[in-house]
């Protein structure tokens, strides 16, 4: 069964420093995807990673997949406060039902000046 | 603009109630999800459609029901034998099943009385 552990879960970063939020699977999977969700809102969709080594970058975000490790990263840059929100990352569990994404609980981000 | 609708945003239902959800897309995408999202929890899958008229149960589909009649919508029901309905439902789509990225739309936040 695939689990999807996230840490940490509560982060509360000052502006301008970096970070790196670590999400981790138990089982293979070679596609995962990080989400950010604002308080009340929808998920929006921020990076695919599909094959291992595989980086993506956005901004101050970027994403890497180490499927060996069965690892992957979510590394912060220079923060700012507009970057507070939760941010999930999934896994895709091929065992499973088709098309279950299994989500980590989130990280939960605070940028504080 | 394309994208996915959900109604009502806020619903309130009495015990032994059943209510429908409603989500609807324009993106052209086959397949649709259901999610269920509680406090500090990640999102966990309930019903998932990958064409019409075809459905799967998730990992907590007791208690819920779906239809796919029409390629754009995929209403969802809670029904009384769901005991803890209370919670943020969350409607997805991907273009291509399993392999694509799920876009999400703006949740329904469901409370019983």
């Amino acid at each position: 069964e695939l689990k999807v552990e996230q840490n940490p879960l509560f982060l509360s970063m000052q502006e301008g420093k970096n970070y790196t939020i670590y999400c981790n699977y138990s089982t293979t999977s070679d596609r995962l995807y990080w989400y950010r969700q604002d308080p009340g809102k929808s998920l929006e969709s921020l990076f695919v990673l599909l094959s291992n080594g595989a980086v993506k970058q956005e901004g101050r975000l970027m994403a890497s997949l180490d499927t060996k490790a069965r690892l992957s990263t979510l590394h912060i840059t220079a923060a700012v406060h507009d970057l507070s929100a939760t941010y999930f990352c999934a896994a895709l569990n091929y065992g499973g039902s088709q098309g279950n994404l299994i989500f980590g609980k989130g990280t939960k981000l605070s940028v504080k000046p | 603009d394309g994208g996915i609708t959900q109604s009502p945003k806020y619903l309130f239902r009495k015990e032994g109630q059943n209510v429908t959800l409603s989500c609807e897309q324009n993106l052209n995408h086959d397949a649709m999800y259901w999610y269920r999202q509680d406090p500090g929890q990640g999102l966990r899958l309930i019903y998932y459609s990958q064409i019409v008229n075809d459905f799967q149960k998730g990992d907590i589909a007791e208690g819920y029901s779906v239809s796919r009649e029409k390629k754009e919508s995929f209403p969802l029901t809670v029904t009384s034998a769901q005991k803890n309905p209370t919670a943020f439902y969350l409607c997805a789509s991907s273009i291509s099943g399993p392999l694509g990225t799920q876009y999400f739309g703006p949740g329904t936040r469901l409370t019983v009385l």
